[in-house]
């Protein structure tokens, strides 16, 4: 069954330094989505993506966060200066035609800010 | 706006026993309501979906969901839980012409041998 894949698994950077996010959504869907858990808390949507551009962003994805789609393949979400708060689980989601589909999840990538 | 929430941030069954997990939501239009559940170190893998067809919702590994639109409920059940059933599971709500899904807190279910 295909899979969105999440690179690196875990990701450990200085604080003020600009981190990259990768995931690979399954080939033939259209959305992409980005979402984070910070640790205990709910996951949190962060933003959509379709058509290359974004569809919808809550108000965490701010000027620090964009999101890219570089090729056919694979979606980024680069957080430019990181913060301690920006610690978290980040998923990467994607689905066939947004709204109605069930999103489809990678394993997550764990972001730590020291 | 659309949100959940799930009541019991733990919930602790024997193997065999009724698995119960409580979901109301809140949305003003009608709503698309899913539950997923995650493993250690894994993602979100989707249990089922209600979007509004039948009220009860049959998905993967024997759970079922009731979507009761007079009582704001989608709750979760599983008649016989087994040791593999251990994991955390999340409701999540969207609205038709709504990108983003809403998540619950999440319940973890421990399952005694």
């Amino acid at each position: 069954e295909p899979e969105v894949t999440q690179t690196p698994s875990h990701q450990v950077t200085q604080m003020g330094q600009e981190v990259i996010l990768r995931c690979v959504p399954i080939s033939n869907h259209l959305y992409f989505y980005w979402y984070r858990q910070i640790l205990g808390q709910k996951v949190e949507f962060l933003v959509s993506f379709y058509n290359n551009e974004i569809s919808e962003k809550s108000e965490i994805f701010d000027d620090q966060f964009s999101v890219e789609r570089p090729d056919g393949s694979n979606f980024t979400l680069k957080i430019r200066s990181t913060k301690l708060e920006d610690s978290a689980m980040y998923f990467c989601a994607s689905n066939p035609t947004g709204t109605n589909q069930p999103q489809h999840f990678g394993d997550g990538t764990r972001l730590s800010i020291l | 706006a659309q949100s959940v929430t799930q009541l019991g941030s733990h919930v602790s069954v024997s193997e065999g026993a009724l698995v119960l997990l409580r979901c109301n939501y809140s949305s003003s239009v009608p709503p698309y309501l899913f539950w997923y559940v995650q493993y250690p170190n894994q993602g979100l893998q989707l249990l089922l979906k209600y979007t509004s067809a039948a009220t009860l919702v049959k998905g993967i590994n024997g759970f079922e969901a009731e979507f009761k639109k007079s009582e704001t409920s989608f709750h979760l059940t599983k008649p016989s839980a087994h040791m593999s059933d251990a994991a955390e599971y999340f409701c999540a709500v969207s609205a038709p012409n709504d990108y983003k899904l809403s998540f619950g807190a999440g319940t973890t279910v421990t399952v005694r041998a």
